[in-house]
């Protein structure tokens, strides 16, 4: 059973505009989440985190927000630029030390010039 | 700036010759993972490593073997590989001192005839 989901398998958005991205969980044992970019045949690579101790973490054009009742986080990019347009995962584990990282099935994102 | 290179990017190769995906890290990590990556579907953890001599199977069952003999080498082997191994494989490293994310690859696109 899937313990990350992200139900939305694509997003079109216009350039300059918001994007959210949206992550539904269900392991409350869950106390760190992340989330990737990738671009097709490449690796994913790191965007920004969250600890269940915050709900909010802001870096840049992007910002984690983090709902444990509702087992949710969401990514916000704001404004939104075309180089954005990728594959969006987000991850998630349990404990500091957590040797797994579970992944959701990703969003597409496309951001129209 | 991470620092973890995979080779090859790209291989085709027949139905049960024996292949080996090598993964490299500069980055000192303790904890190096492999994970594998179909279109549309999320990252699946097929191995896992915390150390020196220490290898784990992850929650996808692979026919695939890792071996652990430096700190900074994770290689994947496919003793006879199928049409079925056709994926995308990826390895990733992670900092043992306390939370932190994973270091991707960019990845070996493994198709076999």
């Amino acid at each position: 059973d899937q313990q990350v989901k992200q139900n939305s398998p694509s997003l079109s958005v216009q350039e300059g505009r918001i994007s959210i991205l949206n992550c539904d969980y269900t392991n409350s044992m869950f106390d760190y989440f992340l989330w990737y970019k990738k671009y097709p045949a490449e690796g994913p690579t790191f965007l920004i985190s969250i600890s269940s101790i915050k709900d909010k973490n802001e870096d840049g054009r992007f910002t984690v927000f983090l709902n444990k009742s509702a087992k949710h986080l969401s990514l916000h990019i704001v404004p939104s630029q075309p180089g954005d347009s990728a594959v969006y995962f987000c991850a998630a584990s349990a404990g500091n030390t957590g040797n797994q990282f579970y992944f959701g099935t990703g969003t597409s994102l496309t951001v129209i010039p | 700036e991470a620092d973890i290179y995979q080779t090859p990017r790209y291989l085709v190769i027949g139905t049960g010759k024996k292949i080996t995906l090598e993964c490299s890290q500069t980055m000192g990590h303790d904890k190096m993972y492999w994970y594998q990556q179909d279109p549309g579907m999320e990252l699946h953890l097929i191995h896992y490593s915390y150390g020196v001599n220490s290898t784990e199977k992850g929650d996808l069952s692979s026919e695939s073997t890792v071996s652990r003999i430096r700190t900074e080498h994770f290689p994947l082997t496919l003793e006879s590989a199928r049409p079925s191994h056709t994926s995308q494989y990826l390895c990733a490293s992670r900092d043992t001192r306390g939370p932190g994310e994973l270091f991707f690859g960019e990845g070996s696109r493994l198709t076999v005839l």
